[in-house]
């Protein structure tokens, strides 16, 4: 079993929709939780960084963390097309500990 | 966030020789560097992590002496490929973890494809 998984997709969506994007975790150490954005052929960008249970928002985007489940979700509301991009899961089990990326969700956001 | 950079961005080269991949902090001093290959279509997968002045560390499967890993300094790592062949042709990603963020933020560099022919 993987320590990380995340359906690789693709994902199509039309403008304006809001998206979920998920990842499972296998190993309750886990602490960190991340998402990063990566556009064709670019390196990962952090979006979004969270630690605890339950939602953080920045903008239009929201990381829900559900320890219990080992669920990590990215909401990505009004979208558009400019969030094309593969959205990658990352997690860490300690502070200061080697990242484990879920394999990415490639998203197209249709006009 | 911070910056991190990386030389060349796209390399082609013969089957047999040796690449050589620079990953700079430039705004940061990094304490950690780590090196991502990436394949079409699939996700990071972590070859090494590399901390200033000590060995690498690599990932099971990764052949320490074919990826060549230096990390002189608190701003520079390099990624040697040595004897590259096509298999190796992938998206190399470094990253830095240091003192621009918090413990546990990495900073990706924006990637070296290398295509070997």
């Amino acid at each position: 079993q993987k320590e990380v998984e995340q359906d690789p997709g693709p994902l199509s969506v039309p403008e304006g929709a809001i998206v979920s994007l998920n990842c499972t975790y296998s190993n309750s150490a886990f602490q960190y939780f991340m998402w990063y954005r990566q556009y064709s052929r670019k390196g990962p960008e952090l979006l979004m960084y969270t630690y605890s249970s339950g939602n953080k928002e920045d903008g239009r985007f929201t990381a829900q963390v559900d320890k219990s489940s080992k669920y990590i979700s990215l909401f990505i509301r009004d979208s558009q097309p400019s969030d094309s991009a593969t959205y990658l899961c990352a997690i860490i089990v300690s502070s200061g500990g080697d990242m484990r990326f879920g394999a990415g969700t490639r998203l197209t956001v249709k006009p | 966030g911070a910056v991190v950079s990386q030389h060349p961005s796209w390399v082609i080269c013969k089957s047999g020789t040796s690449v050589k991949i620079e990953c700079r902090s430039l705004d940061f001093q990094a304490t950690t560097m780590f090196w991502y290959r990436q394949f079409p279509k699939q996700s990071l997968m972590l070859m090494a992590t590399s901390n200033e002045g000590s060995k690498a560390t690599y990932e099971q499967g990764v052949e320490k002496d074919k990826f060549l890993i230096n990390h002189a300094s608190l701003t520079l790592s390099t990624l040697t490929v040595t004897s590259a062949h096509p298999e190796d042709s992938s998206f190399y990603i470094c990253s830095a973890r240091g003192l621009a963020g918090g413990q546990n933020e990495q900073f990706f560099g924006p990637g070296t494809r290398l295509t070997v022919l």
